[in-house]
């Protein structure tokens, strides 16, 4: 069975800082790529950033380029999303997502909500 | 970037009615494999999204034969012939042409 779950996730002030975590398991993780989706409360879904099964490609959101970085550890199955310069238009829960072969995303994990205020 | 907008944002809908969800894009989807990069998810209330339409018009694994999709280029266009019950939440399109966006969402509910 299918599973990513998210953790990193809490409370931060505006201008700080949080790494997200996702794990996978039940399928070839290192055969993947992966992104992370949010939303905010209430709102709908915005796609955040896009990384390649090898880690070579990279995309992000216009709205959070600059402050985000994504990684993954094919050793680890996991990815991960680095979060720096937060604001507080970034509070949302965010979820990490499969994309199949077929350019569609498949499989997303439950979430784990940021709230950034002061 | 790709911009995705949904008509309507609210879809109060009888049972057994059927339903239409219209998606626009603001460049064409249409690659040149012969392919829309268009899918369809539905949010139903605290879940995360399913995938529903994938490709602009092939039904996922598990989807009801109630769901099709159809359109090309630059307009799309999701039916629920008749709505059920189980079919409430909210309706988002997504291209995934040039990375990725969603539109606004459409949020079905039964009168």
């Amino acid at each position: 069975e299918v599973q990513l779950v998210e953790s990193g996730g809490g409370l931060v002030q505006p201008g700080g800082s949080l790494r997200l975590s996702c794990g996978a398991s039940g399928f070839t993780f290192s055969t993947f790529e992966m992104n992370w989706v949010r939303q905010a409360p209430g709102k709908g879904l915005e796609w955040v950033s896009y990384i390649s099964s090898s880690g070579d490609r990279i995309y992000y959101a216009d709205s959070v380029k600059g402050r985000f970085t994504i990684s993954r550890d094919n050793a680890k199955n996991s990815v991960y999303l680095q979060m720096n310069g937060l604001r507080p238009e970034d509070t949302a829960v965010y979820s990490c997502v499969r994309r199949s072969g077929d350019y569609y995303f498949d499989y997303w994990g439950q979430g784990t909500l940021v709230t950034v205020s002061a | 970037d790709i911009v995705m907008t949904q008509s309507p944002l609210s879809l109060p809908v009888t049972p057994g009615e059927p339903a239409s969800i219209s998606c626009r894009s603001s460049q064409s989807l249409l690659y040149s494999n012969g392919y829309n990069y268009l899918n369809w998810y539905l949010q139903r209330p605290g879940k995360s999204p399913q995938l529903l339409i994938y490709l602009g018009s092939n039904r996922a694994s598990g989807v009801p034969d109630r769901f099709s999709g159809s359109g090309s280029g630059t307009d799309f266009t999701l039916k629920i012939s008749r709505v059920e019950a189980e079919d409430v939440g909210v309706y988002y399109c997504m291209q995934a042409l040039q990375t990725y966006s969603f539109g606004q969402g459409t949020k079905l509910e039964i009168k």
